[in-house]
């Protein structure tokens, strides 16, 4: 089974709708991220977690919220979609590990907002 | 502010072929280095990092050294398969910072057999 999962994998909705985007893991790990790739652009950061009462904004945060529900989930929710948000999401864990930590990925979740 | 870019892609080699990859870096201190693939379909994972000046990371034939006097972290491989088609990000991290990354814009590699 799969460390760092998340669902759905691909989701198309409508201008307005609200969305969320669940991700859970089994690696016991107390960081979570949320990143959205863009074509040409990376990925870029929009929120992170060092554990479950600590959220933090990322360079991107406008337009999304987050919930930390437990160590092992992280949900990311677009109150009121737009289509510039059509995007390819990542949630990813970390834990410390001497001078730097090594993120792992989920397998992302493919949004597109009509 | 801090940010990482990279040689614009598509890169399309033969198989058995050298590879580099560009990247340089610019960012105030001295951040951790890594180079993460993204295989067709799935999430990114770490190939190699290097956390200090002239280390050297390496992994799966992959090699990369951290230059301090060029902010560069190229990535290089002797000899590519076609297995190695994937996307390439560089990025970079500080260690006070919670270990937020800052991708490149990532470099497509197709290797033809």
């Amino acid at each position: 089974d799969a460390d760092v999962t998340q669902t759905p994998r691909n989701r198309i909705t409508k201008t307005g709708k609200r969305i969320m985007l669940e991700c859970s893991q089994t690696k016991g790990h107390d960081r979570m991220y949320w990143y959205r790739q863009d074509p040409g652009l990376g990925l870029r950061l929009i929120y992170y977690s060092f554990d479950v009462k600590d959220i933090n904004k990322g360079e991107i945060s406008d337009g999304y919220s987050v919930s930390r529900q437990a160590q092992a989930k992280f949900s990311l929710s677009l109150e009121s979609a737009i289509p510039n948000q059509t995007a390819l999401y990542f949630c990813a864990t970390s834990e410390r590990q001497g001078p730097t930590d090594t993120q792992y990925f989920g397998p992302g979740t493919r949004l597109t907002v009509l | 502010g801090d940010s990482v870019t990279q040689m614009e892609g598509p890169v399309t080699l033969s198989e058995e072929a050298f590879l580099t990859i560009n990247c340089t870096y610019t960012a105030t201190g001295y951040p951790s280095l890594f180079w993460y693939v993204q295989y067709p379909g799935e999430g990114l994972q770490l190939l190699l990092k290097a956390t200090k000046a002239d280390d050297k990371g390496s992994n799966k034939g992959f090699e990369a050294t951290y230059r301090k006097e060029t902010t560069s972290f190229h990535l290089e491989k002797g000899s590519v398969q076609v297995s190695d088609s994937a996307v390439y990000f560089c990025a970079l991290s500080f260690y006070n910072q919670g270990g937020k990354l800052i991708f490149g814009q990532g470099t497509e590699l197709s290797v033809k057999p």
